[in-house]
């Protein structure tokens, strides 16, 4: 089945930066790759989805890219604020014949520093 | 419209105890998905439903009974409580007509703490 890496469990930021955070998968590529936000003591809320013939996908201040050579996304978000410190987290199907199961990373907790 | 709500919120168990969780889903979602989650560890699929009357195993289901009798419901219980099921529990759900790539809506979480 997929296996998800998400880089660094934290990363801190200076606000009005830019943050990148990294996902990579192993084994077979997906026809998708989500982005989902947590807070403290919250569910994860959906933020985006990009589909495998996508390159690129912007929602705001808001950009996921997905490489599937590199087996990669990368998440933006720029001009940061404090706002947007929280845990994020990113899912793929758990396997080839399974496009609704979900498999999640164990995300990268973002602070964004006043 | 509340959503995805999970009851209880906190339960605390005993080893060998049994229990329920309830999720309710207000939005006529077909899809409804169990997962848990452990630092470090992200969330992993416990069992989950593609509609009312069916259920299916997930990455990690020993341990865990699911039913789904009504359509807005999905219920997960622990018929014997072990230490190793502590952990924080979410539901999910989703619509079927989304492309094949329904994003998940999901509860506020249940924490459960098995002694």
């Amino acid at each position: 089945s997929q296996k998800i890496e998400q880089n660094s469990e934290a990363l801190n930021i200076q606000e009005g930066k830019t943050a990148t955070l990294t996902c990579n998968y192993t084994n077979y590529s997906p026809a998708y790759l989500q982005w989902y936000r947590q807070d403290p003591g919250r569910g994860p809320v959906f933020l985006l989805l990009i589909r495998e013939n996508e390159k690129e996908k912007r929602k705001e201040r808001l950009k996921v890219t997905f490489d599937t050579t590199l087996k990669q996304s990368l998440f933006h978000i720029t001009a940061s604020q404090p706002a947007d410190s929280a845990t994020y987290l990113c899912a793929l199907p758990i396997s080839s014949g399974s496009a609704r199961q979900l498999t999640f990373g164990s995300g990268t907790q973002l602070t964004v520093l006043p | 419209n509340a959503g995805v709500t999970q009851t209880p919120k906190f339960r605390v168990l005993k080893t060998g105890q049994s229990m329920t969780l309830l999720c309710a889903q207000d939005m006529n979602h077909e899809y409804m998905y169990w997962y848990r989650q452990d630092p470090g560890m992200g969330l992993r699929l416990i069992h989950y439903s593609v509609g009312e009357g069916t259920t299916a195993k997930g990455e990690v289901p020993d341990g865990y009974n699911v039913s789904r009798l009504k359509k807005q419901n999905f219920l997960l219980g622990l018929e014997s409580a072990a230490p190793s099921q502590t952990s924080v529990y979410f539901c999910a759900s989703s619509y079927s007509t989304s492309g094949n790539t329904g994003e998940l809506f999901f509860g506020e979480g249940s924490r459960l703490t098995v002694l």
